[in-house]
């Protein structure tokens, strides 16, 4: 049974960093491409950002946090990570950790991990 | 590219036939997906390359279009559909929502 488990959410100020964590089992993670979607409270979902698997681990990023927010991925433990620096209040959200199906079609989700920033 | 979905709601009522639609700012082939989500949950994969039902997904859920013009059409609404509905195209990088569709009991 595929499953992704996030982790690292939690209450944090502006200006400052925190780390996400998405657990994953039962599939051969480093074959698949990964992604973080975020969704404020009560509105849509937004792409974040994205890394390929092991035949090409390129990654991608929404303009919104370009340059802010850094995708890795440890293989070997089958995590994936989302380093997020000079937090804003607009980046308060449910961040989703979701694996690809093909290209950038996301059939497997995580339950989601509150981020909030606020002084 | 932005996705344009409509309607933002939608009331209807336990068997009507109903669709959504979504529209592409540029042609995107058929590099669509459609998903739900019920409040309080990670979205649930429903269709994608615009047309292809994932596995498990009701039969009732059919997805149609290409370039521009997208469409998901639920044939006989059942209690457990109305909910939040989006679509996503993949065609290329900066991967977009649809701003949503809230389907509602009449």
């Amino acid at each position: 049974e595929v499953k992704l488990q996030e982790s690292g959410g939690g209450l944090v100020q502006p200006g400052g960093s925190l780390r996400l964590s998405c657990a994953t089992s039962g599939f051969t993670f480093d074959v698949y491409a990964m992604t973080w979607v975020r969704q404020a409270p009560g509105k849509g979902l937004e792409w974040v950002s994205s890394i390929g698997g092991v035949s090409g681990p390129s990654t991608h990023f929404a303009d919104s946090v370009k340059g802010r927010f850094i995708i890795s991925r440890d293989n070997s433990k089958g995590t994936l990570y989302l380093q997020m620096n000079s937090l804003r209040a607009e980046d308060t959200a449910v961040y989703y950790c979701a694996r690809h199906m093909i290209r950038g079609v996301f059939n497997y989700w995580g339950q989601g991990a509150l981020v909030t920033v606020s002084s | 590219i932005q996705l344009t979905q409509s309607p933002p709601s939608l009331s209807a009522s336990v068997g009507e036939r109903v669709t959504i639609t979504c529209r592409a700012s540029q042609g995107i082939g058929s590099d669509l997906a459609w998903y739900q989500q019920k409040s309080g949950k990670a979205p649930r994969l429903l269709i994608n390359d615009a047309s292809n039902l994932e596995s498990g997904v009701p039969s009732r859920f059919s997805g149609s279009g290409s370039g521009t013009d997208f469409s998901l059409t639920i044939s006989s609404l059942q209690p457990e559909d109305f909910t939040n509905y989006y679509c996503q195209q993949f065609n290329h990088y900066p991967v977009t929502f649809g701003q949503g569709t809230r389907l509602e009991i009449k």
